[in-house]
């Protein structure tokens, strides 16, 4: 099993709408928890730390499940600006507390 | 303003010859780390530095090395260049105290071909 999985999209969604994408983590010991965005062919940027408590910013709206060890990113009101893959971060792999990184979903959002 | 800058952007470099692709951070992050990323496996670790004098190997360092002589940099060494370490790599600094809240600062990032 992966460390980070994640839905493999692509999800293709009208503007306006709501898009949430989930994560799965299989250490149970992980403290932290991001999301980040990249877009094509550009470096990784720090969408949003994901607390205990869940957290939002703006439209966008993180969510986490220790019990579950699930990881969820809601997006409402989607705009042509939020195309790109979104990663899914945890941390405490296999090489000390260093972040894991998911494979990505990408979002594509039409116009 | 304090930044992490890698280069080159680009490179195409043959089979079985050394190349270094440089990292430079002047956040005076202590944490700095390698990546590569490929179609379906995402973001790999490939060596990380906590400091000055330290450097660890993560889940593909075959084939690579690193030295971390000052705090900016962490340059990264294929010693003999293969087809299979085609890729983009991406180097990254964090906060020592608390990566945990702030996360990691990439570099834009060094496409490498091999032929």
């Amino acid at each position: 099993r992966k460390e980070v999985e994640q839905d493999p999209g692509p999800f293709n969604v009208p503007e306006g709408a709501t898009v949430a994408f989930n994560c799965t983590y299989s250490n149970s010991a992980s403290q932290s928890f991001f999301w980040y965005r990249q877009d094509c062919r550009k470096e990784p940027k720090l969408l949003m730390s994901v607390y205990s408590s869940g957290n939002e910013d703006g439209r966008f709206t993180a969510q986490l499940n220790r019990a579950s060890q699930y990881i969820s990113l809601l997006i409402r009101d989607s705009k042509l600006s939020d195309s790109a893959t979104y990663l899914c971060v945890v941390n405490g792999g296999n090489y000390g507390q260093n972040f894991v990184f998911g494979p990505g979903t990408r979002l594509s959002v039409l116009p | 303003d304090a930044e992490i800058t890698q280069s080159p952007r680009h490179k195409i470099t043959e089979t079985g010859r050394q190349v270094t692709l440089a990292c430079h951070q002047t956040w005076n992050h202590n944490n700095m780390f390698w990546y590569r990323q490929d179609l379906g496996h995402g973001l790999r670790l490939i060596h990380y530095s906590y400091g000055v004098q330290d450097t660890n190997k993560g889940e593909v360092s075959d084939g690579y090395s690193v030295s971390r002589s000052n705090t900016e940099d962490l340059p990264l060494t294929l010693e003999s260049a293969a087809s299979s370490q085609t890729s983009v790599y991406f180097c990254a600094s964090s906060e020592s105290r608390q990566p945990e809240r702030y996360g990691y600062t990439f570099g834009s990032g060094t496409r490498l071909t091999v032929v």
